[in-house]
């Protein structure tokens, strides 16, 4: 049964600072990992997709890497800014059989104090 | 391009009753995914529709079901509300088929409150 895994919980950071956000996962049979950003009582938006054969994507300020091999991820955001205060979720879509949807983690809450 | 839509947005219901949830996906999307939000267990994954047929189902009680109609709008049922079941309800689309990212997007939710 697939696991994912999400360090720190929580993080505050001043405004200006670079970070990163961690995330593991149990089996490495995974099709793709997506990063996501959910606002207070809100819905998911969708920040980067790697596809299981990448190894890293860009967007803006932010950048993801994946290690399939190690089941690890990684949410770098540059210059982080008080609009980045979110709660950051990433999931795996499974390969194939009852995997065959996105098992989250529990989310890091980020806050990004001016 | 609208993107997925969800109704109704919010919902109170008591325990005992049934209830109906909505979602349309993008335009073009043929898979429809659902999950349930709450802060105990984070997001969990109850069902997916590809163009009529449940390819998958998650662990949830024969209480919760769904179905996804030929212009792939896609409806969750739950019966027999229980207290528990008071949760934030989100829809999810993709391309689905082959040889696609199955990069997934996400309505705004259904906020279900059982009393």
């Amino acid at each position: 049964k697939q696991e994912v895994t999400q360090i720190p919980a929580a993080l505050s950071v001043p405004e200006g600072e670079n970070l990163v956000l961690n995330c593991s996962f149990t089996d490495s049979a995974i099709y793709n990992l997506q990063w996501f950003r959910q606002d207070p009582g809100k819905g998911l938006t969708s920040l980067l997709l790697i596809q299981s054969s990448q190894r890293e994507q860009t967007s803006g300020r932010l950048n993801a890497s994946l290690d399939k091999s190690s089941g690890r991820s990684t949410l770098y955001i540059a210059a982080s800014q008080p609009g980045d205060s979110a709660t950051y979720l990433c999931a795996v879509w499974g390969s194939g059989g009852s995997n065959y949807k996105l098992t989250f983690g529990k989310g890091t809450l980020l806050t990004v104090n001016p | 391009k609208a993107g997925v839509t969800q109704t109704p947005r919010y919902l109170i219901k008591t325990r005992g009753q049934q209830v109906t949830l909505s979602c349309s996906p993008i335009s073009g999307h043929r898979s429809v995914s659902w999950y349930q939000q709450t802060p105990g267990q984070g997001l969990q994954f109850l069902f997916e529709y590809f163009s009529e047929t449940q390819r998958n189902k998650g662990n949830f009680p024969g209480r919760f079901s769904g179905r996804q109609f030929s212009n792939s709008r896609s409806e969750m049922n739950v019966s027999t509300l229980e207290l528990g079941d008071s949760a934030l309800y989100l829809c999810a689309s993709s391309l689905g088929g082959d040889r696609v990212t199955y990069e997934q997007y996400f309505g705004p939710g259904t906020r279900l409150t059982v009393t």
